[in-house]
């Protein structure tokens, strides 16, 4: 089975721009979380999908949006880009139907805001 | 809320010797209980999880992990430790804050382990 895929991989932006990033989920897995990593702050939740629904939600700014596709494909934005958004993006995958499924993280997408 | 710590940033431990990662966690009703590791530039790799029943729980690459409910731990153990096992290891327990029957992961901020030839 192929694993969870994160596009792109590396990502430059500038203040005040956005982002788009996407995952493609394990096949079969109706859940997508996303998670910011940082140097500082650690591994932090962002959202959760479920069945195209937000299921869960962390606690950042509504600048940071996501959704997700029929396809359990997921995608997440960011508009109004700040510096303090550089971070390694992960996209977990999980069956989703139990809290002790456990999830299997893409490689990331780093991204970079100059 | 939900909470997992991890006291140590760093744990050194020679090749061949056992190694035992900490983890705590604090919860309100039984937890789910989780280790994932990570490699330079990777995402995380799932180890080993507890659900119930036998508090020693074994896992990939020869890991395990033991569960105790008094102590409110979840500490990750190998007998014999590989050069290869350095990494960034995360303990994570499910949230049950959230709606419906899942919650979001909490993470602990992570131990990094050396291991030494």
């Amino acid at each position: 089975k192929a694993g969870v895929t994160q596009t792109p991989r590396y990502l430059i932006k500038t203040r005040g721009q956005q982002v788009t990033l996407s995952c493609s989920p394990i096949s079969g897995h109706r859940s997508v979380s996303w998670y910011q990593q940082t140097p500082g702050q650690g591994l932090q939740f962002l959202f959760e999908y479920f069945s195209e629904t937000q299921r869960n939600k962390g606690n950042f700014p509504g600048r940071f949006s996501g959704r997700q596709f029929s396809n359990s494909r997921s995608e997440m934005n960011v508009s109004t880009l700040e510096l303090g958004d550089s971070a390694l993006y992960l996209c977990a995958s999980s069956l989703g139907d139990f809290d002790y499924n456990e999830q299997f993280f893409g490689p990331g997408t780093r991204l970079t805001v100059l | 809320a939900q909470s997992v710590a991890q006291p140590e940033d760093q744990v050194n431990v020679a090749e061949g010797n056992p190694l035992t990662v900490k983890c705590t966690y604090s919860v309100s009703g039984n937890p789910y209980l989780f280790w994932y590791v990570q490699y330079p530039n990777r995402g995380l790799q799932f180890l080993l999880k507890y659900i119930t029943g036998d508090n020693l729980v074994k896992g990939s690459y020869g890991f395990e992990a033991e569960f105790n409910k008094s102590q409110t731990s979840f500490h990750l153990k190998k007998p014999s430790a590989l050069v290869s096992d350095s990494a960034l290891y995360f303990c994570a327990v499910r949230d049950m804050g959230g709606s419906g029957n899942t919650g979001k992961l909490i993470f602990g901020q992570g131990t990094t382990l050396q291991v030494k030839p």
